[in-house]
């Protein structure tokens, strides 16, 4: 069974970068079939996408945090990471790391949840 | 983009009700339609995928179904641990997520 938590700084200044890594736990990254997704939660707020990699390595931005998103593997570590930068105080948000099957057949849907990290942007 | 609407954003049932979500996209999107339900303090968690197929564990009592650009999620009768907020997310192109239903005594 796949499991996957987020790590990170709980507060971030303004205008620096929010860095979060995602453990990946029972299985690999490599793994063909696979993308491996951010999701982020404002309090009391719904659910956000924020990009995903795929397993070939190829990544997809929410067009409205594209200009300051990057996701990365590092397979050494088995894990994938989040980098947003200039953050702001809009920005503070439950952050969860997540994979899915590239799978039509499945939805492509999302089937493994991290437990998600609360980081908050303050000065 | 796509954008996903769902209604209402919140409902009140009581145990044994039927409670049926709505989730409408902006444009149409196959099939490639989720539903995910959240309990407070908790990560989401699939419940169907691809419009109508029950995720692993999951109770008959929920079911999806629509295509095109509308969607239904329902519960056939609402048991205490339904109570929850339920999210419609398509898989279409790139992804996003409806706004949320919560469901509440």
């Amino acid at each position: 069974q796949v499991q996957l938590l987020e790590s990170g700084p709980g507060l971030v200044k303004p205008s620096q970068t929010l860095s979060l890594t995602c453990a990946v736990s029972g299985g690999s990254i490599s793994s063909v079939g696979y993308y491996w997704t951010w999701i982020r939660q404002h309090p009391g707020k719904g659910l956000e996408w924020i990009g995903y990699i795929f397993y070939t390595g190829n990544a997809y931005y929410n067009p409205t945090l594209k200009s300051r998103v990057d996701i990365s593997f590092d397979m050494s570590e088995n894990q994938f990471s989040l980098n947003l930068s200039s953050v702001t105080a809009a920005d503070t948000a439950v952050y969860y790391c997540a994979r899915g099957p590239v799978n039509t057949a499945l939805g492509n849907s999302i089937d493994h949840w991290g437990q998600g990290t609360l980081v908050t942007v303050s000065s | 983009d796509i954008q996903m609407t769902q209604s209402p954003s919140s409902l009140s049932a009581s145990p044994g009700d039927k409670v049926t979500i709505s989730c409408r996209a902006s444009q149409s999107i196959s099939r490639f339609l989720n539903w995910y339900q959240q309990k407070p303090g908790e990560a989401p968690h699939l419940l169907i995928y691809a419009v109508s197929s029950l995720q692993s564990g999951v109770p008959s009592r929920f079911s999806g179904s629509g295509s095109g650009t509308d969607f239904t999620l329902t519960i056939s009768s609402l048991q205490p641990e339904d109570f929850a907020t339920y999210y419609c997310q398509q898989s279409y192109s790139t992804r996003s997520f409806g706004g949320g239903t919560k469901v509440e005594i």
